[in-house]
Formats: C-alpha cells, sequence, structure tokens
C-alpha cells in the first residue's frame, strides 16, 4: 500500500487560511470516509486533529476544518496562529491488509 | 487522565529480535484496539499492527512490511500491549507508538482510522 501524497510543505501568515492536500487512490480516501488529520511538534507524539473527514474531537478549535472530494482530502486551518507552525499527517482507512495509510506530511510554516 | 507508556528499544543488529511492551492507564484496557505506529525520525507515520479486545478474539492485523516476522499480543491483567519483532531489518529503524481509536462520547469507536491517544514512542535502532 502507497503511502497517501501530501506536499512536503505549506505556508502562510498570521491570521490567513491555509489548505493542505492529501491524496490517495480509490482504494483508500475515494471509497472509504475514515480519513483522519494529525498535528505533531518536533519530538512529541502525533495529536488527532480531524476524523472521519470532517470531525474535530472535543478540544480541537473549530479552526481545524477537513473536506474530501474524490481521492483527495484536505485539511484548512483558518485564522493561521504562530502555534500551528507543526507537521500535518493524514491518515485514511484502506480495508485491506495494510489497514491504515498515512501521508509523508507537510510541514506547515506559520510566517 | 489516559496514559500510554512504551519501553523496551533499544540497539539491535540485523537478523536480531526485541520486544516491545506499551503499559495502559486511564482506561477500560479490556476494552480497547490497540495500534502499533512507528516513524522514521523526521518521515511519515507507518501502520504497524493491530490487536483487537477479547470479545473479537484478540485477532491482529499486520502491515505488509511486517506480515510474518512481528507479532501482537495483549495482557489484560496488566493493561499492556506487546510488539515482538523478529527478523529485524534496516528499515525497521523507526519511533515505535502505541496508540488507542477515538471514541465519541456516544461511545462510536473509531479503532482503525482515527488514532487518538499516543505513547511517547519508543526507539528501535537495527544497525551493525
Amino acid at each position: 500500500q502507497s503511502a497517501l501524497t501530501q506536499p512536503p510543505s505549506a505556508s502562510g501568515s498570521p491570521g490567513q487560511s491555509v489548505t493542505i492536500s492529501c491524496t490517495g487512490t480509490s482504494s483508500d480516501v475515494g471509497t472509504y470516509d475514515f480519513v483522519s488529520w494529525y498535528q505533531q511538534y518536533p519530538g512529541k507524539a502525533p495529536k488527532l486533529i480531524i476524523y472521519e473527514v470532517n470531525q474535530r474531537p472535543s478540544g480541537v478549535p473549530d479552526r481545524f476544518s477537513g473536506s474530501k472530494s474524490g481521492n483527495t482530502a484536505s485539511l484548512t486551518v483558518s485564522g493561521l496562529q504562530a502555534d500551528d507552525d507543526a507537521d500535518y499527517f493524514c491518515s485514511s482507512y484502506t480495508g485491506s491488509n495494510n489497514l491504515a495509510v498515512f501521508g509523508g506530511g507537510t510541514k506547515l510554516t506559520v510566517l | 487522565e489516559v496514559q500510554l507508556v512504551e519501553s523496551g528499544g533499544d540497539l539491535v543488529q540485523p537478523g536480531g529480535s526485541l520486544r516491545l511492551s506499551c503499559a495502559a492507564s486511564g482506561i477500560t484496557f479490556s476494552d480497547a484496539w490497540m495500534t502499533w505506529v512507528r516513524q522514521v525520525p523526521g518521515k511519515g507515520l507507518e501502520w504497524v499492527g493491530r490487536i483487537k479486545n477479547k470479545v473479537n478474539g484478540e485477532s491482529a492485523a499486520y502491515a505488509e512490511a511486517v506480515q510474518g516476522r512481528f507479532t501482537i499480543s495483549r495482557d489484560d491483567s496488566k493493561n499492556t500491549v506487546y510488539l515482538q519483532m523478529y527478523s529485524l531489518k534496516t528499515d525497521d529503524t523507526a519511533v515505535y507508538y502505541c496508540t488507542i481509536g477515538y471514541c465519541t462520547s456516544s461511545g462510536d469507536c473509531h479503532y482503525d482510522d482515527a488514532f487518538h491517544f499516543w505513547g511517547q514512542g519508543t526507539m528501535v535502532t537495527v544497525s551493525s
């Protein structure tokens, strides 16, 4: 199972919005509405910020939103803040032997 | 507060074996399906495998990259899940995390598609 494809980097100024894409295939993102997104700071464990394409776990600000169209999922971070500067990973359920597949990660820089 | 604490990471030679442990607290461990995810430092995440709870037969699933070499088991009396690794390769070098899926307040649990609680990770280095 190939990893999902994410852009290696993204950036935006405080207050702006940034969208990060996550492209899979018809075997994962295109078939299942089980896409999740994670935020990770250096040296720390990932944190779940979006599940089931567009659902936020309790405690995650509504500045984070998710969507999906076809084989591509997207994470939008609105009203960028300094502490949004982190790595972001997407993941999709696959239903195959490799139950979940992750993206390579996107480094979001808040300018 | 949910806590997951991994241990057992070490430097091991290619072809060697290692067993990782993950001790959980703050949850009803016997209900949880436990997943292992690994990450090469500075790189992406990779799903390694998952074990269901006893009610679901404790069945395990593995990534193709580790199938036949890694085994996941659990001891509910110790609130601990294990990752036994055999025939280690240099490509297995990574930080290994144990995780638990996300459960909504209504009890809808996403064990295989949304990883909510994570440990701090334990480093496995395979090198001669």
